[in-house]
Formats: C-alpha cells, structure tokens, sequence
C-alpha cells in the first residue's frame, strides 16, 4: 500500500521557521519528483515546490523562493521542507504528492500567527 | 508565472454529460503542458484522475477522460454520479514551474 504520511506542521510567529517531513512508502520513491501543494482555508492548490527524483534540481513558486528549502533523502524515502521567514500568508495545509505515480498524503496544517 | 484558468463552477445533470477546461495566460495548451487532472472532496486530500493530458489511473472511474479542446485541456464526465460532486483542479508544467488552475466546482443536480 502506498503513503505518503506529513509530519512537522504547527503554530508559529511571523519570521519564524519550520521543517516539514513526508515519509514514503509503497512505491519506488527515488524514481520519482516529489512536490510539495498547499491549500489555505476555503481555497485552491497552489504548487510551492517540487524536486527531481535524485534530486539535482529544485524548483519553486515565486511566492517561497528564497524562504523556503525542499530537500529528500532517497536511503530514507523521506522528503522534507524548511520553511523560513514565514508569514501570514503561508498558513495552509501542506501537502506532499509524488504527483506522476499519482499519490497524495493527508496534509500538516501549518498556522502562522502572533 | 503563467495564470491557469477554469470556470469557477458548473452544474450537471445526474447521468448528463459536463466539460471542464483549463486555459493558459501565455499561449494555447498542448501536451508539452503535460496536464493533470485533480478532484478533491470536501475534508479531503486531492486524488489523481488524469495525467498527461488523457491518460487515467488505475482508480479512475470509465466515465472520466481527458483531452485538449480548443487550445485548451478538458477533462469530459460523460454520466456524473453523485458521488462526482467535487472541486476539480488542473495542474500544466511550464519551465522551470507548474502551475495549478484556481478549480471548479462541480454540483451534481
């Protein structure tokens, strides 16, 4: 059975940082880019990033570039996310999703808040 | 980045026939965009239905297909089933990006 299980979402202040996990299972994670989707409240998927399968290139939404780190670790099937100088904006429920096999884990809610 | 556009919402009979679309701000679709197709149910992860444009999963239900319709990408539900009622997202690759469209809701009525 395939999951993709996140961890690591919580409360945190504006200009504070966390570190999302997404442990994999299932399926041959190193032959595949993983994303990283988020959905505030009551809205749409938005793309914030995405890695290469042996993870030589990265990529990220103008709105997170240069805050946020995607990184994974093919020996431990697990793929994370920094998330630095965070904001307002950013709450949201995370969602990692190897999106070409077609899996989705269940979301790690991230609030961002004094 | 490119804007990704779908209608906002649609309505369909059950057992009728409902075209979504999804259009590109830079440009006609085409399979170079690789397109994906979303549904998300209310409290719900997203689940895949489509990629590349028209190819399904395993767990895609018969009465879904993709295709590219008038330079843009469509996904087709030819017999809406209750259960179809959802928010349908796509997703096109561009350099560098992807980009989701802002979703439809889709109401089985």
């Amino acid at each position: 059975e395939v999951q993709l299980v996140e961890s690591g979402g919580d409360l945190v202040q504006p200009g504070g940082s966390l570190r999302l996990s997404c442990a994999a299972s299932g399926f041959t994670f190193s032959s595949y880019w993983m994303y990283w989707v988020r959905q505030a409240p009551g809205k749409g998927l938005v793309w914030v990033s995405r890695i290469k399968s042996d993870g030589s290139v990265t990529e990220y939404a103008d709105s997170v570039r240069g805050r946020f780190t995607i990184s994974r670790d093919n020996a431990k099937n697990t793929l994370h996310l920094q998330m630095n100088s965070l904001r307002v904006e950013d709450t949201a429920v995370y969602y990692c999703a190897s999106v070409r096999p077609g899996h989705w884990g269940q979301g790690t809610l991230v609030t961002v808040s004094s | 980045q490119a804007v990704v556009t779908q209608e906002p919402s649609l309505t369909v009979s059950p057992g009728g026939t409902v075209t979504l679309t999804c259009g590109s701000s830079i440009g006609a679709v085409t399979s170079g965009h690789h397109p994906f197709w979303f549904q998300q149910k209310p409290g719900q992860a997203p689940s895949t239905l489509i990629f590349d444009t028209n190819n399904k999963f395993s767990w895609t239900p018969a009465r879904f297909s993709g295709s590219l319709l008038g330079g843009k990408a469509a996904l087709t539900l030819s017999g809406a089933q209750p259960e179809d009622e959802a928010d349908y997202y796509c997703l096109l690759s561009y350099s560098g990006a992807v980009v989701f469209g802002g979703g439809t809701q889709l109401t089985v009525l």
